[in-house]
């Protein structure tokens, strides 16, 4: 079993859609998450960070966590054409914050 | 931007040969951080520094040395370089935000050893 698991899409959705990315993870010792974006050929790009239960938002962008169930999420509301990239959920583990495991990704595409 | 620059940012190499990778950051950054990103795998950590001459190993650490002579330099290398190290390789940086610790990308260097 993997550590982190991402489905590694193509999720497509239509702009103006939200899209629903999603992970889960295997270390209940876990203490922080994060969501980076990446576009082909580019560097990860950090976009999100989350380490309590519950949602975070940032602008079009919600971060959701669930420790119990070992799952965390990203919503985009409003996609947008220039939001079609991979997107990289990580997770730090029990090991310590040093240590960052990532999932392999989710491909979003957003269809104009 | 966190101040990362790679060098170099392409190279092509021959099996066994050595080669190695710079990593050079601005900010006086303490933990420096190599991956290695290949499709199907994601990123993996290879090797991370926690300070001037301080290194410990990440998962994929077999055939890869680094060394930190000084805060803003981070080196990997290649010490014979084989086809199964070819891959795209990024330099990252931890940096304490809203009192988390956050990694930072450099644009990495793509290797291709023939």
């Amino acid at each position: 079993q993997k550590e982190v698991e991402q489905n590694s899409g193509p999720l497509s959705v239509p702009e103006g859609a939200i899209a629903s990315l999603n992970c889960t993870y295997s270390d209940r010792g876990s203490q922080s998450f994060f969501w980076y974006r990446q576009y082909s050929g580019k560097s990860p790009e950090l976009i999100m960070f989350i380490y309590s239960n519950g949602d975070k938002e940032d602008g079009r962008f919600t971060a959701q966590l669930n420790k119990a169930s070992q799952y965390v999420s990203l919503l985009i509301r409003d996609s947008q054409p220039s939001d079609s990239a991979t997107y990289l959920c990580a997770v730090t583990g029990s090991g310590g914050y040093q240590k960052v495991t990532f999932g392999t990704g989710t491909k979003l595409q957003v269809i104009p | 931007d966190a101040g990362i620059t790679q060098s170099p940012r392409h190279k092509v190499t021959e099996t066994g040969t050595p080669v190695t990778l710079r990593c050079h950051q601005t900010e006086n950054h303490r933990y420096m951080y190599w991956y290695r990103q290949d499709p199907g795998h994601g990123l993996r950590l290879i090797h991370y520094s926690y300070g001037v001459k301080d290194t410990d190993k990440g998962e994929v650490s077999d055939g890869y040395s680094v060394s930190r002579s000084k805060t803003e330099d981070f080196l990997l290398t290649l010490e014979s370089a084989t086809s199964s190290q070819t891959s795209v390789y990024f330099c990252a940086i931890s940096e304490s935000k809203a009192g988390e610790e956050t990694q930072y990308f450099g644009p990495g260097t793509r290797l291709l050893v023939l």
